[in-house]
């Protein structure tokens, strides 16, 4: 079965620093690779899409890569404030949604 | 501002009591998706519909979970009987249609715990 990991469980970094997060998948070919942010008590919320014919997307500080070879999408976050701490969360999905499933996630700290 | 309402927020109940929880999508959302997230298991998917007909329910327990939408405007999960291995956050999330885009809107979730 398809399977998704995010390189770990919690990454610190200090403030103004750029924060690079992996996510790997396994056994699926997706046409989409999402990343979500989670905050605690919330819901996860959209923050990037990046289709499986292209291979970089950007938004503010924000660039997530995709390798369709390597099955991985790095995320990253650039001049990163306390304000970027939070979960953050790869999803894949496939042409129609089906299969829209989600890595555990990374748990992004940003000291001051 | 449009967003996915989630009723009860919280639920605390006895093991072997019936859990219904609602789901409100986004109007003219036609894909809603109930996911289950635990520290453990993180984010799993439990069932997925496309135009009010359900899609994929592969990761629910067929045994005490059924997910429905009665109609457009609501989608219910419900458990019977509850047990406390069931105490998660309980999430629901709608998509416009596919053809326009394809990200997600959570709703805040709804607090499970079965005692």
């Amino acid at each position: 079965s398809q399977k998704i990991e995010q390189n770990s469980e919690a990454l610190n970094i200090q403030e103004g620093k750029t924060a690079t997060l992996t996510c790997n998948y396994t056994n699926y070919s997706p046409a989409y690779l999402q990343w979500y942010r989670q905050d605690p008590g919330r819901g996860p919320v959209f923050l990037l899409l990046i289709r499986e014919n292209e291979k970089e997307k950007r938004k503010e500080r924000l660039k997530v890569t995709f390798d369709t070879t390597l099955k991985q999408s790095l995320f990253h976050i650039t001049a990163s404030q306390p304000a970027d701490s939070a979960t953050y969360l790869c999803a894949i999905s496939g042409d129609y949604g089906q299969n829209f499933v989600f890595g555990p996630g990374t748990r992004l700290s940003v000291l001051p | 501002d449009a967003r996915v309402t989630q009723t009860p927020r919280h639920k605390v109940t006895e093991m072997g009591q019936e859990v219904t929880m609602r789901c409100q999508p986004i109007l003219g959302h036609n894909t809603v998706f109930w996911y289950r997230q635990t520290m453990m298991q993180g984010l799993e998917l439990l069932a997925y519909f496309r135009n009010r007909a359900p899609l994929d329910d592969s990761g629910m327990p067929k045994d005490r979970f059924s997910a429905e939408m009665p109609d457009a405007t609501l989608a219910t999960l419900k458990i019977q009987p509850s047990e406390p291995r069931d105490s998660a956050v309980y999430f629901c999330a709608s998509g416009p249609p596919i053809t326009t885009n394809e990200k997600l809107f959570f709703g805040s979730g709804t607090q499970l715990s079965v005692l």
